[in-house]
């Protein structure tokens, strides 16, 4: 057990909904790394956050967007869901820079 | 445009073999090389991995192999088990251990009994 907490483990949706994707860190970590991993593209980096605030940016579309609260724990928001976007995303965290990234179970999203 | 290149994408091998993984990278930035094993249904978990002041680490039955100026690295698994059996991604990164990791492709282990 990684330590990292993601929920749901599975989400089943529609095309054009949207979801809410969380992530609970590991106690301490104030980083937060989100990925997609999908069997065309493999693990794509999405986006990280240090202590409440953006600190990089990888292939995200407009339609995703993410946040990390005050607790340090953090939601993966996609919208106007397409096919395409059924995917395993992970959750991974760090402590401070120097560290390294430890990865949550992922969720599991498929887009009907 | 992918950075991190990764060979075999499958391997099968027998048990108590060494079974061998090829990455190569373009970015001369990264310098930091981790290896991750994922099994069916979980999240990848760090193995083992490297800076680019060395040019091998090891770990029990693991080892890294670093070559900076052909750009290339590799993972060893010595007295390779059925309990190996996972996919494996080489990954790259810059700066700091902890920043966005860019992966190879993947690499599914067979390990045959």
């Amino acid at each position: 057990d990684s330590g990292v907490t993601q929920t749901p483990k599975h989400l089943i949706t529609a095309t054009g909904q949207r979801v809410t994707l969380r992530c609970s860190p590991r106690s301490g970590d104030l980083s937060v790394y989100w990925y997609q991993q999908s069997l065309d593209q493999g693990l794509q980096f999405l986006i990280q956050y240090y202590n409440g605030e953006e600190r990089a940016k990888g292939n995200i579309l407009e339609r995703f967007s993410a946040q990390q609260f005050p607790d340090l724990h953090s939601e993966l928001n996609l919208s106007s869901l397409e096919l395409g976007d059924s995917a395993l995303y992970f959750c991974a965290s760090s402590g401070d820079p120097n560290t390294e990234a430890f990865f949550g179970q992922g969720t599991r999203l498929t887009v009907v | 445009q992918q950075q991190v290149k990764q060979s075999p994408q499958s391997l099968i091998v027998q048990k108590g073999g060494i079974s061998i993984i090829n990455c190569a990278y373009e970015n001369t930035a990264f310098d930091y090389f981790p290896w991750y094993q994922q099994f069916p249904g979980k999240g990848p978990a760090l193995l083992i991995a490297i800076r680019p002041d060395v040019s091998e680490k090891k770990e029990g039955r693991f080892t890294i192999s670093f070559n900076k100026s052909a750009k290339q690295f590799s993972l060893h698994i010595m007295d390779s088990q059925p309990g190996d059996s996972a996919t494996y991604f080489c990954a790259a990164s810059t700066g700091n251990a902890g920043n966005m990791l860019t992966f190879g492709g993947g690499t599914r282990l067979m390990v045959k009994p």
